[in-house]
């Protein structure tokens, strides 16, 4: 079975410029996740998805950061305009339903911010 | 406000001894306990958990043990083997909060030859 899928998946781009990441989950996943890791911490989820709806993006700075799941299978993740501070690795994770389930990761996308 | 908490970044141990690592946790509605493991320029993978009706949970070499009172967790490694150096989150999730997890800062162990 294949896993999370996610691209790029390094990232270097200069302050104020937008960048995007893709996240393929495994087939027949429901819920999607968003989560930043910054350095030297663990992951913190950004937005939470189940299907193409919105479940929880409380977490989400959605002045700059935006994601979407059109279809219900592949989602996008958008940060406009990027600052120093979002530099982080973004990881991807899905989960057959919302209620306690085991996440699956992908490996990331390593975005340095200039 | 870390709600989770793994107070040592790092940990080593000589081969085939035991590896302890720990957890705290300040919110008391958390009842379900969960431990990932990661390796560099992957994303984490699933290794253990524990719901909080239950004070132990066995895997092969892997135990979580489960301190309500305390609000502690620790996973046990034994007998620790190279290949499971790597860096441990612990991971909480609240009853009426879905699937959502709150992780801690991570340990990274290193099993020495």
């Amino acid at each position: 079975e294949a896993g999370v899928a996610q691209s790029p998946r390094y990232k270097i781009i200069e302050k104020r410029q937008s960048v995007a990441f893709w996240c393929n989950p495994i087939s027949g996943h429901a819920t999607l996740y968003w989560y930043q890791q910054i350095l030297g911490q663990g992951p913190k989820l950004l937005i939470q998805f189940q299907n193409n709806g919105v479940v929880d993006d409380s977490q989400l700075p959605k002045d700059r950061f935006s994601a979407e799941r059109l279809k219900g299978v592949d989602s996008t993740l958008k940060i406009q305009p990027a600052k120093l501070e979002d530099s982080a690795v973004y990881l991807c994770a899905s989960s057959l339903g919302r209620i306690r389930e085991t996440q699956y990761f992908g490996p990331g996308t390593r975005l340095l911010v200039l | 406000d870390q709600q989770v908490k793994q107070n040592s970044p790092s940990l080593s141990v000589q081969e085939g001894r035991i590896s302890i690592l720990n957890c705290d946790y300040t919110n008391s509605m958390f009842d379900y306990f969960l431990w990932y493991k990661k390796y560099p320029a992957e994303g984490p993978t699933f290794l253990i958990s524990i719901s909080s009706i239950k004070d132990k949970n066995e895997d092969g070499r892997f135990t979580v043990f489960l301190n309500k009172s305390a609000k502690h967790l620790s996973l046990h490694i034994v007998p620790s083997q190279p290949g499971d150096s790597a860096v441990y989150f612990c991971a909480a999730r609240q009853n009426n909060a879905g699937n959502m997890l709150t992780f801690g800062g991570g340990t990274r162990l290193m099993v020495k030859p």
